[in-house]
């Protein structure tokens, strides 16, 4: 069945430095690739879509790029700032019926 | 924006209790969606519905019925409820299911079964 796998954490950075999440996927149907993001005490909120292959997605200075041939769309962001300290999470949809396969969530602790 | 409520918001039952989480969104979104979140597991899909009257089973279903009573309101029920399910429970709506339908997620309810 289809699948995400991303970068387990928690990860912890300091301000100003890279971050790179991990996020594979497996389908054998056409992906729409998402990230998500959870503050504490929320529910999930859309931070962007990668909707085609080779096409970059972003917001808030994060962005991915969905690879098709690697089936990754790696979520990077070069200065992280402690207002993005969050569980990322991945997701996958296939097919018609709306439903998200996410990842097991990555938490990132920015430190100032 | 869109706007999905969840009510309780905490709840605390015990083993073979009967449960239900409620959730209400404003936008006239067609599609809903009830999740829960666990530690190692992430979000799973319980059930969800296109509409009205229209159920269907998601990816983690057992224990768990839900009925939707109007465009607005989708409900989950917990009959016998077991220390299993004990979880944060996020219930979400999205307009439709293009590629570019995103889903908008409530604020959540956390349930304790003891």
């Amino acid at each position: 069945g289809d699948s995400v796998t991303q970068t387990e954490g928690p990860v912890t950075l300091s301000e100003g430095t890279s971050l790179t999440v991990n996020c594979s996927y497996e389908t054998k149907q056409y992906p729409t690739l998402f990230w998500y993001v959870q503050y504490p005490g929320e529910g999930p909120q859309l931070l962007f879509k990668v909707p085609k292959a080779n096409e970059k997605g972003s917001n808030r200075g994060f962005e991915a790029t969905y690879n098709k041939e690697a089936t990754s769309f790696h979520l990077q962001k070069a200065s992280v700032q402690e207002s993005d300290s969050a569980v990322y999470y991945c997701a996958l949809r296939t097919g018609n019926t709306g439903k998200l396969i996410f990842g097991l969530g990555t938490t990132l602790q920015v430190q100032p | 924006e869109a706007a999905v409520t969840q009510s309780p918001r905490n709840k605390v039952t015990v083993t073979g209790g009967n449960v239900t989480l409620s959730c209400r969104q404003t936008n006239s979104h067609n599609y809903m969606y009830w999740y829960r979140q666990d530690t190692g597991h992430g979000l799973r899909l319980i059930h969800y519905s296109y509409g009205a009257g229209n159920l269907q089973i998601g990816d983690v279903p057992d224990g768990y019925k839900a009925t939707r009573t109007t465009q607005e309101d989708f409900f989950l029920l917990l009959e016998l409820a077991s220390p299993s399910q004990t979880s944060l429970y996020f219930c979400a709506s999205s307009e439709g299911l293009g590629n570019y339908a995103e889903q908008f997620f409530g604020p959540g309810t956390r349930l304790t079964v003891l």
